[in-house]
């Protein structure tokens, strides 16, 4: 069974600090990997994907990374903001004809100021 | 641009009583996805729609759930019979021919069923 896990489910960090968000898959023959925000109330919004030839994509302050071989990629938050407080949601998709993506369950993500 | 609706943003319901979910894609886009996420989990793949033909029915939890897309637009999904586990949000996704894996999502309808 094809599955995604996201570590940690939950993370508090004061404004400012560098952090790394965890996503693991079972299958590693991905056709692509995508990081979503999700805010309570509203819809998901892509934050970067990363194809399954690509090692990183990066825009702004967030970085990903993505190792197939090992099933696991990272979203890297540079001098986090409260503004960045939101669920971030990793997705796999397995077959570009298909694009039904498979979802882990989130990092819940608050940044105090 | 306008980008994916969903109607209603709300909706409370009694156990038993049928609903219908819907969803308004992105002008143009072909493929519409709809998702499930229940309170502690992630997202559910339902359905998914692609032009004309077949859907992918795979996600489908049961018989009680369908969907339909007509005139290759606007989307509704039905729950007949609702229970109490079906409550969560049901999200949809579009996405232009070609490129599905870059899919748009709505908003989403927030179901309770009571």
């Amino acid at each position: 069974k094809q599955e995604v896990t996201q570590i940690p489910a939950a993370l508090s960090v004061p404004e400012g600090e560098n952090l790394v968000l965890n996503c693991s898959f079972t299958d590693s023959a991905i056709y692509n990997l995508q990081w979503f925000r999700q805010d309570p109330g509203k819809g998901l919004t892509s934050l970067l994907l990363i194809q399954s030839s690509q090692r990183e994509q990066t825009s702004g302050r967030l970085n990903a990374s993505l190792d197939k071989s090992s099933g696991r990629s990272t979203l890297y938050i540079a001098a986090s903001q409260p503004g960045d407080s939101a669920t971030y949601l990793c997705a796999v998709c397995y077959g570009g004809s298909q694009g039904n993506l498979i979802f882990g369950k989130g990092t819940k993500l608050s940044v105090k100021p | 641009g306008a980008g994916v609706s969903q109607s209603p943003s709300n909706k409370v319901t009694e156990k038993g009583k049928d609903v219908e979910l819907r969803c308004d894609p992105i002008s143009g886009h072909t493929a519409l996805y709809w998702y499930r996420q229940s309170l502690g989990q992630g997202l559910e793949f339902l359905i998914y729609f692609q032009g004309n033909s077949a859907p992918d029915k795979s996600g489908l939890p049961s018989d009680r759930f369908s969907a339909e897309r007509t005139g290759g637009s606007v989307s509704t999904l039905t729950i007949q019979r609702t229970q109490q586990e079906d409550s969560a949000v049901y999200l949809c996704a579009s996405s232009s021919d070609g490129r599905p894996e870059t899919q748009y999502f709505g908003p989403g309808t927030r179901l309770l069923v009571l």
